[in-house]
């Protein structure tokens, strides 16, 4: 499985945009990028995928770097609400996600 | 929004008892997959099912697992004797399809603990 890497912790202000990294140099032509989120006590969260070109959601906006070697989750006003572990990953056709330690995100009021 | 549910949200069992973890997926969602969590690691991969039958499993899914689609609706994890290392947070997602572009939708969880 193609190998993802986050920054273990980020911080940012309430209200302001938050850009997290994602490093993925070993994805292949097929590997589709996935962000989910996990809220302390809650259940993996999907907040947004993409393959080549950038995408919005009411969520998130992804921007997927032309080279696809790595991706920028975008939350454009963060909340409290926000604070979570975000994780990007590598999904192929093959079903399941492989897991890593994720970025912790942490909103100042 | 439609979502996915599991019950019990906390299960404790003693060590050696069998234990089954119920979810009902999405509706019109065709691929189920376990999860767990043990507290404060990463999220680990058990078994992906999809057509009434496992299509990948982990290491962690020896033979004291299996799963179960009973009904049209339900997808149960059963823990047959269950071992103190087994306490975790287990969840249950599916998805539309099997394909890397169709996302996955987790559920919260069941807490099982076992004493």
């Amino acid at each position: 499985d193609a190998k993802t890497t986050q920054p273990n912790s980020m911080e940012s202000n309430e209200e302001e945009p938050v850009h997290l990294p994602c490093n993925h140099s070993t994805i292949s032509g097929t590997d589709y990028i996935h962000w989910y989120r996990q809220l302390p006590s809650q259940g993996p969260e999907y907040v947004i995928h993409g393959l080549t070109s950038n995408v919005n959601n009411r969520m998130a906006s992804l921007a997927i770097a032309e080279d696809r070697k790595s991706s920028t989750l975008i939350l454009h006003r963060a909340t409290l609400r926000d604070a979570a572990v975000y994780y990007c990953i590598l999904r192929r056709n093959t079903g399941k996600l492989i897991f890593g330690q994720g970025t912790t995100l942490q909103v100042k009021p | 929004e439609p979502e996915v549910t599991q019950t019990p949200s906390h299960q404790v069992t003693q060590m050696g008892q069998e234990v089954i973890l119920r979810c009902v997926p999405i509706s019109n969602h065709l691929y189920f997959y376990w999860y767990r969590q043990i507290l404060g690691q990463k999220v680990e991969f058990l078994v992906s099912f999809y057509n009434n039958e496992i299509s990948e499993k982990s290491e962690i899914f020896d033979d004291q697992f299996s799963v179960e689609r009973p009904d049209g609706s339900n997808f149960t994890l059963k823990i047959r004797s269950t071992k103190l290392e087994d306490s975790a947070m287990y969840f249950c997602a599916s998805s539309e399809g099997g394909i890397g572009g169709s996302p996955l939708h987790f559920g919260n969880g069941t807490r099982l603990t076992v004493t």
